[in-house]
Order: structure tokens, then sequence, then C-alpha cells
């Protein structure tokens, strides 16, 4: 069974900084691909990041960035310049293609003024 | 890029009644939908797979007698929430199989009251 982990229920980061989410996941693919999705309020799926495991090379999107190690299946979500309007959960998921995606717990993320 | 409409957006019903919420794809063709649900501040969960021209596969505990799951055609899936009791009340949301990483995308979602 393929499993998502995220181990901060909740994190706060001041306005203009960085802050890191952390996501842990288990599969016995080897080809996949990763996810970070933002769900505001309105419980939209918004797309953030997502990584390819076959690539080596860390996705990056303006100001999201992944730390993706596959030997250690750990795939965390990087906001620099953090602003208001990130504040959301966060879900990290884990797809196999054409399959059903696994999502983690989520993390609350605040975004203070 | 391809879109999943799904509607309605919210809905408010009495319990003992049925609702129904679809799931189109607009502009591609999907043989394959998924259905998960999310409960209030947890996770989405997997609950049901739509297969045109086939029977939905439903997930352990999601009893399929209650939620029935149609696959019309290549373009429309449904979930229909049968004699609806307050515990069912949750977030609804459909999600094609995405035939490659540009595509991963979802419904709307469907909030469901049931009061």
């Amino acid at each position: 069974a393929q499993t998502v982990t995220q181990s901060q229920p909740e994190m706060s980061v001041q306005e203009a900084e960085t802050v890191t989410l952390s996501c842990t996941y288990d599969t016995s693919e080897n080809n996949y691909y990763l996810f970070w999705y933002k769900q505001p309020p309105s419980r939209q799926m918004i797309l953030v990041i997502r990584q390819e495991a076959y690539k080596q090379q860390n996705a990056t999107e303006n100001r999201f960035s992944v730390n993706f190690q596959k030997a250690a299946k750990s795939f965390s979500l990087k906001i620099s310049d953090s602003q208001l309007g990130d504040t959301a959960m966060y879900f990290c998921a884990l797809n196999n293609y054409g399959q059903n995606f696994v999502f983690g717990p989520g993390t609350r993320l605040s975004v203070l003024p | 890029g391809a879109v999943v409409s799904q509607h309605p957006s919210w809905v408010i019903c009495k319990s003992g009644t049925s609702v129904k919420i679809e799931c189109r794809s607009l502009d591609f063709q999907a043989t394959t939908m998924f259905w998960y649900r999310q409960f209030p501040k947890q996770s989405l969960m997997l609950m049901a797979t739509s297969n045109e021209g086939s029977k939905a596969t439903y997930e352990q505990g999601v009893e399929k007698d209650k939620f029935l799951i149609n696959h019309a055609s290549l373009t429309l899936s449904t979930l229909t929430v049968t004699s609806a009791h307050p515990e069912d009340s949750s977030f609804y949301i459909c999600s094609p199989p995405h035939e490659s990483i540009a595509e991963a995308f979802f419904g709307q979602g469907t909030r469901l009251t049931v009061v």
C-alpha cells in the first residue's frame, strides 16, 4: 500500500520569510509522481508543484521549490518570500500514472503579517 | 488545458433525501473518474472509481448501495448520495486519471450538508 505522511499539522511563517513543509511517502513503484496541492478555504485543489520520480533535478515554480530525495522517500516543499495569500492547507500527494492520488494528512500554513 | 466541471458546488438537503453530483469533462474523454471525499479538517480519501461501461469500484468501508456511481458517457460521471444522513455531510471532489503529469487536475468540488 502507498502512504504519504506529513508530520507538521500546522505551521506559521512571517510574511516575506521562507518556510519548508515536510512530506515522506512509501511506495513500491519505481515510476511515480509527487505533487503539492494548496487548498484554500474554498476547498478548490490548486496545483503548486509537481515532480516526476525519474527526474533527479528538483522542480521549481517561482517561489516554490521542492527537495526530492528519492532514496529517502522524502519530498519537502520550500516556499520563499511567503505571502499572505499562501495561507492555506497544503497536501502532499503521490500518484502513479493513470491511478488515483494518495494524499497526506495536510499541513495548515498560516502566513503572519 | 483539460477541464473538469463539477456541479453543484454546494448543496443542502434534508435527511432521507438523495443528492446527485455531476462531474463533466469538458474537452476530453474520460473512461475513468476518481471520487474523493473530504471530511472537515481531514484529508482527501478515495471513495470510489467510476468506469465507463462497467461497474464502479468502491474502497473498503464505502457503502455501494448508498453512494451510487454511474459513468454514463465518456464525458459524464455522477455520484448519487441516497438517503442522505448528517454523517454524509462532506466535501466530494472528482478527478480523472492524468495521462501525463501536466494534466493532474480536479473538479471544483461539492460541499454537501445534510440537515
